[in-house]
């Protein structure tokens, strides 16, 4: 029963340069969330694909963006990167979207923008 | 203010030391809460749920206040692999669904 895999596992991206990251869920789920952890903090929600809809968003500009497959797979796509993009970024997936759902997260992308 | 906190630490302890962590949310809508261990660079794996009857597993013991919103965590003789940062969380605000609201993590070291 594969976990939630993510792709790639690092890159070095420059500024301004645009960045695409992957994820498939746990076998068996449908909605998948996408979170930023900056060296020192704790993961911030960026937003969430349910049904291929982004169902809710974290207070993140219009630079992330997402999309979500037939497959239930996600991508995270970030425009236009700043320093301040360098980060790890998780996707957790889910059965549903509901209070109950449990998150099961992948091992992450790490990004660095020079 | 950030809607959960918690001490940054660093916590270091000797190897058989309790150790308790707390954490605060904000938010009274919170639904759910949770306590995650992420080591160096991996991503974070539940460690346990916390509910209001307080719940323990093993050497670990979660318990949450709600009158004065905060959760905390217990750790009982403390081993050299507890060594990680800890992260509280929070589900279940209004209209939030499952999505988790993190803190900033508490880092624990424990030591020979």
């Amino acid at each position: 029963d594969a976990g939630v895999t993510q792709s790639p596992t690092h890159l070095i991206k420059t500024r301004g340069q645009q960045v695409t990251l992957r994820c498939s869920p746990k076998s068996g789920h449908d909605t998948v969330s996408w979170y930023q952890q900056a060296l020192g903090q704790g993961p911030q929600f960026i937003f969430q694909y349910y049904e291929e809809e982004e169902r809710q968003r974290g207070n993140f500009p219009d630079r992330f963006s997402g999309h979500q497959f037939p497959n239930y797979s996600s991508e995270l796509n970030v425009n236009a990167l700043l320093l301040g993009d360098s980060a790890l970024y998780l996707c957790a997936s889910s059965l549903g979207d509901r209070v109950a759902g449990e998150l099961f997260f992948g091992e992450g992308s790490r990004l660095t923008v020079l | 203010r950030k809607e959960v906190e918690q001490d940054p630490g660093p916590f270091n302890v000797p190897e058989g030391a309790t150790v308790a962590f707390n954490c605060t949310y904000s938010n009274s809508a919170s639904q759910s809460f949770f306590w995650y261990r992420q080591d160096c660079r991996k991503e974070p794996k539940l460690l346990m749920s916390v509910y209001s009857s307080g719940n323990e597993d093993g050497r670990f013991t979660a318990q949450l206040n709600r009158a004065s919103q905060y959760i905390s965590l217990l750790i009982r003789d403390s081993k050299l692999s507890d060594s990680a940062t800890y992260l509280c969380a929070a589900k279940g605000l209004t209209g939030g669904g499952n999505k988790l609201t993190f803190g900033t993590g508490t880092q624990l070291k424990v030591e020979l």
